[in-house]
């Protein structure tokens, strides 16, 4: 069965900063997987998603991510963190059929 | 514009009363999702419907119901017999026409507390 893991529920880092979020997913076949975004109060939004083209993803808002099979991850980098940014982010992995299963989602904040 | 749109934004019930919360999509779609988000767990899913007349339950069904009678219309009615209603109710479309690497796209959601 696929599963996905955010590590860290919480990250913080300074505006200007690297920020890098992780996610590691477990799947049987070949993995279709996203990165969503979530403001307070509000639906999700897709940042960007892996369809098996470019293992590298650029997405909006000057996020990517790399998919790396060997190391099963799929990490979400943006270089230069916002305060814009701070919100919070869900990796997600579709394997078959019509489910789509949800990390439990990385609170990013963003330091002045 | 196409979207999602759910009514209502906050949803306030007495305990023993059944709710319906509503989820429209104009982007035509042909699957439809609805998610429950408590803090610290995701997103689980309730139901989801791949077309018209036609739904399965997902992971956490118990105490929830849905129908699917037009293809932009998903309700989702929250029956007395959930034990813990109190949560934030996400909504999701998705066109499956090049198969599984489309995203979903999600409603505003509904905050559903239960008094």
């Amino acid at each position: 069965a696929q599963s996905v893991t955010q590590l860290g529920s919480h990250v913080s880092v300074s505006e200007g900063a690297l920020v890098l979020l992780r996610c590691n997913y477990s799947s049987s076949v070949p993995p279709y997987l996203f990165w969503y975004v979530q403001y307070p109060n509000q639906g999700l939004q897709l940042l960007l998603k892996y369809t098996s083209a470019a293992t590298l993803v650029k997405g909006i808002n000057g996020f990517e991510a790399e998919f790396k099979k060997s190391e099963t991850s799929f990490h979400l980098t943006k270089p230069s963190a916002h305060m814009s940014d701070a919100a919070e982010y869900f990796c997600a992995v579709r394997t078959g059929g019509f489910k789509t299963i949800f990390g439990a989602g990385t609170r990013l904040f963003v330091k002045a | 514009d196409g979207g999602i749109t759910q009514s209502p934004k906050y949803l306030f019930r007495k305990e023993g009363q059944n709710v319906t919360l509503s989820c429209e999509q104009n982007l035509n779609h042909d699957a439809m999702y609805w998610y429950r988000q408590d803090p610290g767990q995701g997103l689980r899913l309730i139901y989801y419907s791949q077309i018209v007349n036609d739904f399965q339950k997902g992971d956490i069904a118990e105490g929830y119901s849905v129908s699917r009678e037009k293809k932009e219309s998903f309700p989702l009615t929250v029956t007395s017999a959930q034990k813990n209603p109190t949560a934030f109710y996400l909504c999701a479309s998705s066109t499956e026409t090049s198969g599984r690497r489309n995203e979903q796209f999600f409603g505003p959601g509904t905050r559903l507390t239960v008094l």
